[in-house]
């Protein structure tokens, strides 16, 4: 089946530095991809749509300078959170469409930021 | 996107039927009803969806009402396993409209 592949899956920085996570369609080609962002003990919470080769799309409220999103082929995105806080500490997760039609995604496992 | 209601928790027995219910009383003619889980730490798992007829599949078995105003998905015979959160989500097949989480019904399967 289609797989969505993250990593890290865990990563821990020092507030101020950046952190890149990378999301990885495995055996499928995605033009969209998705970024959910979920806090302990809450519901996922969209961040963004990564599209191939044009500029992402973001949520109202999301910062576009802090969460860099780049899809530069059809089987990667990347999500950079720049200059990260401790407030920026959550659970990161990609998802993308799995073929047309129904609109049905698949997600990645996820990443765990921790911002000392 | 018309917003689901579903209880916040829900205990089941191993072995038993599980049984989810999730009202979407504002659903529109065109909008699926879409079934997701997160187990704990792990990025979320599709399950089934459908738009009026019920939907069987090897994972669960999705029953909509005839007005469409609510559905029940069933674990036929849960396991400890299934213990997860369960997202109802309902919207149209359209690419452009985005997958929206509620809060979900966390559910227990105890031994």
């Amino acid at each position: 089946g289609a797989v969505v592949s993250q990593h890290p899956s865990r990563v821990i920085c020092k507030s101020g530095t950046s952190v890149k996570i990378e999301c990885r369609s495995l055996d499928f080609q995605a033009t969209t991809m998705f970024w959910y962002r979920q806090f302990p003990k809450q519901s996922l919470m969209l961040m963004a749509t990564s599209n191939e080769g044009s500029k992402a799309t973001y949520e109202q409220g999301v910062e576009k300078d802090k969460f860099l999103i780049n899809h530069a082929s059809l089987t990667l995105s990347t999500l950079t959170v720049t200059s990260a806080h401790p407030e920026d500490s959550s659970f990161y997760i990609c998802s993308a469409r799995i073929g047309a039609g129904a609109n049905v995604l698949t997600f990645g496992a996820g990443s765990r930021l921790t911002v000392l | 996107d018309a917003k689901t209601t579903q209880p916040p928790s829900m205990d089941c027995a191993e072995g038993r039927a599980a049984n989810l219910p999730c009202n979407h009383s504002t659903i529109s003619g065109n909008e699926y009803v879409y079934w997701y889980r997160q187990i704990h730490s792990q990025g979320p798992q599709y399950i089934i969806h459908g738009l009026k007829n019920n939907e069987t599949n090897e994972m669960a078995s999705l029953i909509i009402t005839e007005d469409r105003k609510s559905s029940t998905l069933i674990l036929p015979h849960a396991t400890l396993r299934d213990t997860a959160v369960y997202y109802c989500i309902v919207k149209t097949s359209y690419n452009t409209d985005k997958l929206i989480f509620g809060t979900g019904t966390r559910l227990q399967v105890f031994p």
